[in-house]
């Protein structure tokens, strides 16, 4: 099992507000993503990382912004969240193999009413 | 540039009976490629991968996948089906030519819907 986590599993919170998604590798990883899933549909990659002090955008526009300041550590900020921010959002990291596999968290669903 | 295709969104099948969920892939050099299941709510657990060596992959919980270079598929498989393999299944390719900043990326296709009834 991958020692990956995010806080929290759940969120609701109205417009406007800031909010802050955390996610936790204990594995040492150098590379981790943040993904954006709608329900039961396609993953898109947002934002990663290939380790501290650098972060890239992903695929998909997001107005989210992430940091790297520590190896295990890769949070994920919305300044003023909306409606159109809710969805489910997946941490994942990747070792030094480079093989590409990755490890996902559980998740962290948002809604923002 | 590297892709994966999950022609099916969605895959019904019987309890018992053997189950194919399908997946091509598109790289330019050669291909590492993944399988990996999402329960509702979840986060995306690993199944399987293939880096090299026999084309028959065995993963968890009784999955396997074959590995075909000449069709460029990755077909994920299982004698016969549980209810509870009930899940959305998502395969993945990364390309091993390097080819900028973003080579390390896994591509994930659509993701196929599977329903084990009954």
């Amino acid at each position: 099992e991958a020692d990956i986590y995010q806080t929290p599993r759940y969120l609701v919170i109205g417009t406007g507000k800031k909010i802050t998604l955390e996610c936790s590798q204990t594995m040492g990883h150098d590379k981790m993503y943040w993904y954006q899933q709608d329900p039961g549909m396609e993953l898109h990659l947002i934002h990663y990382s290939y380790g501290v002090n650098s972060t890239e955008k992903g695929d998909l526009s997001s107005e989210s912004t992430v940091s790297r300041i520590r190896t295990e550590h890769f949070p994920l900020t919305l300044e003023s969240a909306r409606p159109s921010h809710t969805s489910q959002y997946l941490c994942a990291s990747s070792g030094l193999r480079n093989t590409g596999e990755l490890f996902f968290g559980e998740g962290s669903r948002l809604t923002v009413l | 540039a590297q892709s994966v295709a999950q022609p099916e969104d969605q895959v019904n099948v019987a309890e018992g009976n053997p189950l194919t969920v399908k997946c091509t892939y598109s790289v330019s050099g050669n291909p590492y490629l993944f399988w990996y299941v999402q329960y509702p709510n979840r986060g995306l657990q690993f199944l399987l991968k293939y880096i090299t060596g026999d084309n028959l992959v065995k993963g968890s919980y009784g999955f396997e996948a074959e590995f075909n270079k000449s069709q460029t598929s990755f077909h994920l498989k299982k004698p016969s089906a549980l209810v509870s393999d009930s899940a959305l299944y998502f395969c993945a390719v990364r390309d091993t030519r390097y080819s900028g900043a973003g080579s390390y990326q896994l591509t994930f296709g659509k993701g196929t819907k599977l329903s084990v009834i009954p």
